[in-house]
């Protein structure tokens, strides 16, 4: 099956330092990626979409400066929350798109203190 | 009103038992319906994925689609302790992002 493999999977932060979350495609192309934050007991949420080589569309209320997503090839995008405050603390989860398959990541567990 | 309405639970069955997740929908454009179950702090994993209306069946997963009146449910036979877990229903227009439902979380008692 088509593996996703997303780091780091927890990681503990500095209020107002940056953080960069990866997400590779092992064995497929990824030609959309999706971002996703998860906060507890509550469902995935879409943060943005992006397709390789092209900027991210943001969904409404998610500050695009805020959380920056680098897609520049089919296997890898970033996901970097920017100037991180306890609020952001968060499950992020990568959702890679090949044709009309959507995977996912296995999300990475973000605290920020 | 969301697109995808499902009732988060939590819902606590006794092993064995048939278990119901259900969801409703509001555009009558999306296409997919799919179940993801998804294990405290881990990604989802895909559990059925259906296209048309009426019922696939996979082991001890059924889901059932009913495009007339945009219900979709999933039924558990044989529950099991390692099924606990939150469901998500999904649906797709097109190649279009997912809409997740709120997702119920379930578990299943020994």
């Amino acid at each position: 099956g088509a593996v996703v493999s997303q780091h780091p999977s927890r990681v503990i932060c500095k209020s107002g330092t940056s953080v960069k979350i990866e997400c590779r495609s092992l064995d497929f192309q990824a030609t959309t990626m999706f971002w996703y934050r998860q906060f507890p007991k509550q469902s995935l949420m879409l943060m943005a979409t992006s397709n390789e080589g092209s900027k991210a569309t943001y969904e409404q209320g998610v500050e695009k400066d805020k959380f920056l997503i680098n897609h520049a090839s089919l296997t890898l995008s970033t996901l970097t929350v920017t100037s991180a405050h306890p609020e952001d603390s968060s499950f992020y989860i990568c959702s890679p798109q090949s044709g009309n398959t959507i995977y996912f990541g296995e999300g990475s567990w973000l605290t920020v203190v | 009103q969301k697109e995808v309405e499902q009732d988060p639970g939590p819902l606590s069955v006794p092993e064995g038992a048939i278990v119901s997740l259900n969801c409703t929908y509001s555009n009558s454009a999306f296409q997919y319906f799919m179940w993801y179950r998804q294990y405290s702090r881990k990604g989802p994993e895909l559990l059925m994925y259906t296209y048309s209306s009426g019922n696939k069946e996979d082991g001890r997963f059924t889901a059932q689609v009913d495009k007339s009146s945009k219900y979709i449910s999933l039924f558990i036979r044989d529950s099991q302790p390692s099924d606990s877990a939150t469901y998500l229903c999904a649906t797709q227009q097109g190649a279009q992002k997912l809409v997740f439902g709120q997702g119920t979380r379930l578990t299943i008692n020994p």
